[in-house]
């Protein structure tokens, strides 16, 4: 069965901290691999991975994919509490059955 | 770019009513829009996959008479919920693949339907 797995599964952390958010998964295709933010509506886009040991970087975030080992890592430096928020872990299958399947998610709580 | 969006944002209705939601890509064309559900404290789950000009492919175990989706045009596609019942409250969310080239998907900003 294919699945992604995140952990934690909730993080409460202080401001200028640093995290780093897991995500596993285990599938019989692989396109890509994506990462979302959800606030209190829905999933706004972080970053897509497709290739091994290529970091993506956008601000304080960044993330990177392991293809061999079937893991990626979101990393958030100098957290602010506007970085409270759940962090979505996302496979795509892609081909013909291109779809998302979501991880459970990581609720991340930045305290001031 | 790549906007998309939901309305209603909110709707409250009486059981057994039918509700629907539309699903608009706002600056881009979509041939592929799809349909979340999101319970409380939980994750995303796929409902199904709605193809302009075509039938909806539905997720396992998701209701086809239920959930009518409609995608009639490259920017709109609507889901109606039929008869509802206080168990079909939810979040849903729809979005958008902004093309064949591109994995990525952009999301609306949901509606919450409430069935009393």
């Amino acid at each position: 069965e294919d699945k992604v797995v995140q952990s934690p599964l909730s993080l409460v952390v202080h401001e200028g901290d640093t995290v780093t958010l897991n995500c596993s998964y285990e599938v019989t295709n692989f396109r890509s691999l994506l990462w979302y933010k959800q606030e209190k509506k829905a999933p706004t886009f972080l970053f897509m991975l497709t290739s091994s040991g290529i970091e993506k970087k956008s601000g304080r975030l960044s993330s990177i994919l392991d293809k061999k080992e079937l893991f990626s890592i979101l990393n958030i430096t100098a957290t602010q509490t506007g970085d409270s928020a759940i962090y979505l872990c996302v496979w795509n299958s892609g081909g013909s059955n291109y779809k998302l399947t979501f991880g459970k998610g990581t609720l991340l709580t930045v305290n001031p | 770019g790549a906007v998309v969006s939901q309305h209603p944002s909110r709707v409250i209705c009486k059981s057994g009513t039918s509700v629907k939601i539309e699903c608009r890509s706002l600056d881009f064309q979509a041939t592929t829009m799809f349909w979340y559900r999101q319970f409380p404290k939980q994750s995303l789950m796929l409902m199904a996959t709605s193809n302009e000009g075509s039938k909806a492919t539905y997720e396992q175990g998701v209701e086809k008479d239920k959930f009518l989706i409609n995608h009639a045009s490259l920017t709109l596609s609507t889901l109606t919920v039929t008869s509802a019942h206080p168990e079909d409250s939810s979040f849903y969310i729809c979005s958008a693949r902004g093309g064949l080239a591109t994995d990525t998907q952009y999301f609306g900003p949901g509606t919450r339907l409430t069935v009393l």
